[in-house]
Protein backbone atom coordinates (compact mmCIF):
# COMPACT_ATOMS: atom_id res chain seq x y z
CA UNK A 1 0.00 0.00 0.00
CA UNK A 2 2.96 2.65 0.32
CA UNK A 3 4.24 1.94 -3.47
CA UNK A 4 4.01 4.41 -6.49
CA UNK A 5 3.19 2.34 -9.87
CA UNK A 6 5.34 4.33 -12.70
CA UNK A 7 4.99 4.00 -16.43
CA UNK A 8 6.47 3.91 -18.77
CA UNK A 9 9.95 2.64 -17.42
CA UNK A 10 11.25 4.47 -21.09
CA UNK A 11 9.96 7.13 -23.32
CA UNK A 12 11.09 8.36 -26.65
CA UNK A 13 10.00 12.02 -27.95
CA UNK A 14 10.43 13.83 -31.17
CA UNK A 15 11.31 17.40 -30.26
CA UNK A 16 8.27 19.47 -29.84
CA UNK A 17 6.32 16.68 -28.86
CA UNK A 18 4.01 15.73 -25.58
CA UNK A 19 5.84 14.09 -23.28
CA UNK A 20 3.21 11.93 -20.68
CA UNK A 21 4.35 9.82 -17.88
CA UNK A 22 1.73 8.04 -15.52
CA UNK A 23 1.62 7.31 -12.04
CA UNK A 24 -0.77 5.28 -9.44
CA UNK A 25 -0.89 4.71 -5.97
CA UNK A 26 -2.92 2.82 -3.50
CA UNK A 27 -2.68 4.82 0.02
CA UNK A 28 -5.61 7.41 0.01
CA UNK A 29 -3.44 8.70 3.31
CA UNK A 30 -1.05 10.42 0.82
CA UNK A 31 -2.00 13.95 -0.01
CA UNK A 32 1.95 15.41 -1.73
CA UNK A 33 2.40 14.30 -5.46
CA UNK A 34 5.69 15.58 -6.55
CA UNK A 35 8.07 15.39 -9.68
CA UNK A 36 11.49 14.93 -9.51
CA UNK A 37 13.79 15.43 -12.39
CA UNK A 38 17.23 13.73 -11.92
CA UNK A 39 20.18 14.48 -14.85
CA UNK A 40 23.43 11.47 -14.65
CA UNK A 41 25.53 11.79 -12.22
CA UNK A 42 23.55 14.88 -10.16
CA UNK A 43 21.31 13.61 -7.19
CA UNK A 44 17.12 14.17 -8.38
CA UNK A 45 15.60 18.30 -8.27
CA UNK A 46 12.05 19.19 -7.62
CA UNK A 47 10.59 19.96 -10.85
CA UNK A 48 6.43 20.52 -9.77
CA UNK A 49 4.26 19.36 -6.93
CA UNK A 50 0.91 19.00 -6.34
CA UNK A 51 -1.91 18.32 -3.54
CA UNK A 52 -5.11 16.51 -4.19
CA UNK A 53 -7.09 19.43 -3.47
CA UNK A 54 -6.61 20.62 -7.03
CA UNK A 55 -6.78 18.66 -10.31
CA UNK A 56 -4.16 20.38 -12.62
CA UNK A 57 -1.00 22.18 -11.71
CA UNK A 58 1.11 23.79 -14.11
CA UNK A 59 4.47 25.30 -14.27
CA UNK A 60 5.38 26.72 -17.60
CA UNK A 61 5.92 23.66 -20.04
CA UNK A 62 5.13 21.31 -17.08
CA UNK A 63 1.49 20.18 -16.19
CA UNK A 64 0.41 17.28 -13.33
CA UNK A 65 -2.95 16.38 -13.71
CA UNK A 66 -4.81 14.80 -11.14
CA UNK A 67 -7.33 12.21 -10.73
CA UNK A 68 -8.25 11.95 -7.00
CA UNK A 69 -10.88 8.81 -7.30
CA UNK A 70 -8.65 6.66 -9.39
CA UNK A 71 -5.99 7.10 -7.25
CA UNK A 72 -3.23 8.75 -10.25
CA UNK A 73 -1.47 11.59 -11.51
CA UNK A 74 0.26 12.45 -14.76
CA UNK A 75 3.39 14.44 -15.67
CA UNK A 76 2.60 16.02 -19.29
CA UNK A 77 5.89 18.10 -20.93
CA UNK A 78 4.78 20.22 -23.20
CA UNK A 79 7.25 20.98 -26.49
CA UNK A 80 9.44 18.37 -25.35
CA UNK A 81 13.28 19.72 -25.66
CA UNK A 82 16.56 17.37 -26.00
CA UNK A 83 17.23 19.66 -22.87
CA UNK A 84 14.62 17.69 -20.95
CA UNK A 85 16.23 14.26 -21.41
CA UNK A 86 16.86 12.65 -17.78
CA UNK A 87 15.19 10.35 -15.46
CA UNK A 88 11.98 11.80 -14.16
CA UNK A 89 10.50 10.15 -10.86
CA UNK A 90 7.30 10.71 -9.38
CA UNK A 91 6.99 10.34 -5.27
CA UNK A 92 3.79 10.51 -2.34
CA UNK A 93 4.08 11.26 0.65
CA UNK A 94 1.95 12.04 4.27
CA UNK A 95 1.90 15.79 4.44
CA UNK A 96 -0.15 16.33 7.30
CA UNK A 97 1.34 17.10 10.27
CA UNK A 98 4.70 17.24 8.03
CA UNK A 99 5.85 13.73 9.43
CA UNK A 100 5.52 11.86 6.32
CA UNK A 101 8.61 10.18 4.52
CA UNK A 102 8.78 10.26 0.42
CA UNK A 103 7.83 7.14 -1.41
CA UNK A 104 9.36 6.87 -5.36
CA UNK A 105 7.81 5.40 -8.23
CA UNK A 106 10.92 3.43 -10.25
CA UNK A 107 11.49 6.32 -12.60
CA UNK A 108 11.13 6.71 -16.34
CA UNK A 109 13.78 7.45 -18.82
CA UNK A 110 13.10 10.03 -21.39
CA UNK A 111 14.79 10.61 -24.00
CA UNK A 112 13.90 13.46 -26.32
CA UNK A 113 15.15 13.00 -30.03
CA UNK A 114 16.04 16.54 -31.99
CA UNK B 1 28.23 25.49 0.68
CA UNK B 2 24.34 25.58 0.87
CA UNK B 3 23.04 22.01 -0.31
CA UNK B 4 23.55 18.58 0.88
CA UNK B 5 26.74 17.08 0.95
CA UNK B 6 27.75 13.92 0.73
CA UNK B 7 31.28 11.99 1.38
CA UNK B 8 33.04 10.22 -0.31
CA UNK B 9 31.73 10.70 -3.14
CA UNK B 10 32.99 7.63 -4.45
CA UNK B 11 33.93 4.61 -2.75
CA UNK B 12 35.26 0.96 -3.98
CA UNK B 13 35.67 -2.01 -0.87
CA UNK B 14 36.45 -5.52 -0.92
CA UNK B 15 33.28 -7.59 -0.14
CA UNK B 16 33.03 -7.84 3.49
CA UNK B 17 34.33 -4.94 4.98
CA UNK B 18 32.92 -2.32 6.77
CA UNK B 19 31.71 1.12 5.14
CA UNK B 20 30.58 4.31 6.59
CA UNK B 21 28.94 7.28 4.16
CA UNK B 22 28.41 10.22 5.58
CA UNK B 23 26.05 13.24 4.97
CA UNK B 24 25.64 16.77 5.98
CA UNK B 25 22.24 18.16 5.01
CA UNK B 26 20.83 21.56 4.65
CA UNK B 27 21.43 23.69 7.78
CA UNK B 28 17.56 23.45 9.74
CA UNK B 29 16.59 20.81 8.05
CA UNK B 30 14.47 18.40 10.11
CA UNK B 31 13.96 15.86 7.91
CA UNK B 32 16.76 13.62 6.62
CA UNK B 33 16.23 10.83 4.21
CA UNK B 34 18.46 7.77 3.08
CA UNK B 35 17.91 6.11 -0.99
CA UNK B 36 19.80 3.37 -2.62
CA UNK B 37 19.98 3.74 -6.69
CA UNK B 38 21.01 0.18 -8.31
CA UNK B 39 21.76 1.01 -11.62
CA UNK B 40 18.83 2.47 -14.14
CA UNK B 41 16.63 1.62 -10.90
CA UNK B 42 14.68 3.57 -9.43
CA UNK B 43 15.09 5.32 -5.74
CA UNK B 44 14.77 2.38 -2.83
CA UNK B 45 13.71 4.34 0.26
CA UNK B 46 15.82 3.28 3.47
CA UNK B 47 15.55 4.81 6.34
CA UNK B 48 13.82 8.43 7.54
CA UNK B 49 14.57 10.89 10.14
CA UNK B 50 12.20 13.65 11.29
CA UNK B 51 13.42 15.81 14.23
CA UNK B 52 13.56 13.71 17.67
CA UNK B 53 11.11 11.49 16.35
CA UNK B 54 12.12 7.46 16.31
CA UNK B 55 13.49 6.99 12.76
CA UNK B 56 11.45 4.97 10.36
CA UNK B 57 13.90 2.32 9.82
CA UNK B 58 11.43 0.18 7.86
CA UNK B 59 13.75 0.46 4.31
CA UNK B 60 16.33 -0.38 5.39
CA UNK B 61 17.16 -4.06 3.41
CA UNK B 62 19.16 -6.47 6.28
CA UNK B 63 20.77 -5.92 9.79
CA UNK B 64 23.81 -5.19 8.18
CA UNK B 65 22.64 -1.61 7.33
CA UNK B 66 22.07 1.03 9.74
CA UNK B 67 22.26 4.41 10.16
CA UNK B 68 22.32 7.16 12.86
CA UNK B 69 21.84 10.92 12.84
CA UNK B 70 23.94 13.06 15.55
CA UNK B 71 22.50 16.39 16.84
CA UNK B 72 20.00 16.24 14.55
CA UNK B 73 22.36 17.22 12.20
CA UNK B 74 24.94 15.11 10.21
CA UNK B 75 24.20 11.69 9.46
CA UNK B 76 26.21 8.41 9.02
CA UNK B 77 24.72 5.38 7.15
CA UNK B 78 26.93 2.42 8.37
CA UNK B 79 26.76 -1.19 6.01
CA UNK B 80 28.59 -3.98 7.76
CA UNK B 81 30.10 -7.07 6.08
CA UNK B 82 29.16 -5.23 2.11
CA UNK B 83 28.21 -7.82 -0.19
CA UNK B 84 28.32 -7.63 -3.69
CA UNK B 85 24.94 -6.90 -4.33
CA UNK B 86 25.55 -3.74 -2.05
CA UNK B 87 27.05 -1.93 -4.66
CA UNK B 88 24.89 1.25 -5.53
CA UNK B 89 24.49 4.97 -5.40
CA UNK B 90 23.80 5.87 -1.78
CA UNK B 91 21.34 9.32 -2.21
CA UNK B 92 21.00 11.50 1.33
CA UNK B 93 17.94 14.07 1.16
CA UNK B 94 16.98 16.79 3.57
CA UNK B 95 13.68 18.79 3.99
CA UNK B 96 12.56 22.00 6.36
CA UNK B 97 10.01 19.80 7.69
CA UNK B 98 9.29 16.40 5.89
CA UNK B 99 6.20 15.37 4.43
CA UNK B 100 5.14 17.64 1.74
CA UNK B 101 8.35 19.84 1.86
CA UNK B 102 10.80 19.64 -0.46
CA UNK B 103 13.54 17.64 -0.49
CA UNK B 104 16.86 18.64 -1.58
CA UNK B 105 18.94 15.75 -2.69
CA UNK B 106 22.91 15.23 -2.49
CA UNK B 107 25.25 14.04 -5.38
CA UNK B 108 24.84 10.62 -3.93
CA UNK B 109 28.05 8.15 -3.18
CA UNK B 110 29.02 5.29 -5.33
CA UNK B 111 29.79 2.68 -3.87
CA UNK B 112 31.35 -0.27 -5.40
CA UNK B 113 32.16 -3.71 -3.74
CA UNK B 114 34.54 -5.96 -5.50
Amino acid sequence: QQQVKQSPQSLIVQKGGISIINCAYENTAFDYFPWYQQFPGKGPALLIAIRPDVSEKKEGRFTISFNKSAKQFSLHIMDSQPGDSATYFCAASIGSGNTGKLIFGQGTTLQVKP
Amino acid sequence: GAGVSQSPSNKVTEKGKDVELRCDPISGHTALYWYRQSLGQGLEFLIYFQGNSAPDKSGLPSDRFSAERTGGSVSTLTIQRTQQEDSAVYLCASSKQGGNTEAFFGQGTRLTVV
